[in-house]
């Protein structure tokens, strides 16, 4: 199957910096990715949809200066975790479905563990 | 009404017993139907996926849909101690897609 590489895998940070997690698709185009946040022992939340050359849709009480989504390219989408504090700590998960594929096929990467001072 | 429900569990069962995984849903407009395994602090990983109703397999495992239904199963034949994870279901109608919020399976040796 297709891979989707997230990094870093962990990350420490201290209360009030930024974080930059990045999400590549190896082998594949991606114009839709998407980012989720997983607290333990809970399913998927899905905080917005990454499309490529365009502004992120977030969800519903997410906050849009928070957490900061690119697209810059096919492979490529970052989230930034600004002013990061211990409340943001959590697993944040991306994935991508291929470009022209069919839309069942959506692939994920390991998974990124923030954890704030 | 949630689109995606599905019972958190946990399911615990004996090496080598049938398991049985179920979602229901509400959205008659979802087209793809997905199951994804996910192990502890780890991504997701897509089981299988369906499109249309009736039964998919691969391996130890069988997809099922009943659109008239609006329910969705896993089967996990001759299941094994690497089959404990938390399973999700999933499904999408476009670019939207939509998770059930995962059974966590235990696998007894």
């Amino acid at each position: 199957g297709a891979v989707v590489s997230q990094h870093p895998s962990r990350v420490i940070c201290k209360s009030g910096t930024s974080v930059k997690i990045e999400c590549r698709s190896l082998d594949f185009q991606a114009t839709t990715m998407f980012w989720y946040r997983q607290f333990p022992k809970k399913s998927l939340m899905l905080m917005a949809t990454s499309n490529e050359g365009s502004k992120a849709t977030y969800e519903q009480g997410v906050e849009k200066d928070k957490f900061l989504i690119n697209h810059a390219s096919l492979t490529l989408s970052t989230l930034t975790v600004t002013s990061a504090h211990p409340e943001d700590s959590s697993f944040y998960i991306c994935s991508a479905a291929i470009a022209g594929g069919p839309f069942g096929e959506l692939f994920f990467g390991e998974g990124s563990r923030l954890t704030v001072l | 009404q949630k689109e995606v429900e599905q019972d958190p569990g946990p399911l615990s069962v004996p090496e080598g017993a049938i398991v049985s995984l179920n979602c229901t849903y509400s959205n008659s407009a979802f087209q793809y139907f997905m199951w994804y395994r996910q192990y502890s602090r780890k991504g997701p990983e897509l089981l299988m996926y369906t499109y249309s109703s009736g039964n998919k397999e691969d391996g130890r495992f069988t997809a099922q849909v009943d659109k008239s239904s609006k329910y969705i199963s896993l089967f996990i034949r001759d299941s094994q101690p690497s089959d404990s994870a938390t399973y999700l279901c999933a499904m999408n109608t476009g670019n939207q897609f939509y998770f059930g919020t995962g059974t966590s399976l235990t696998v007894i040796p």
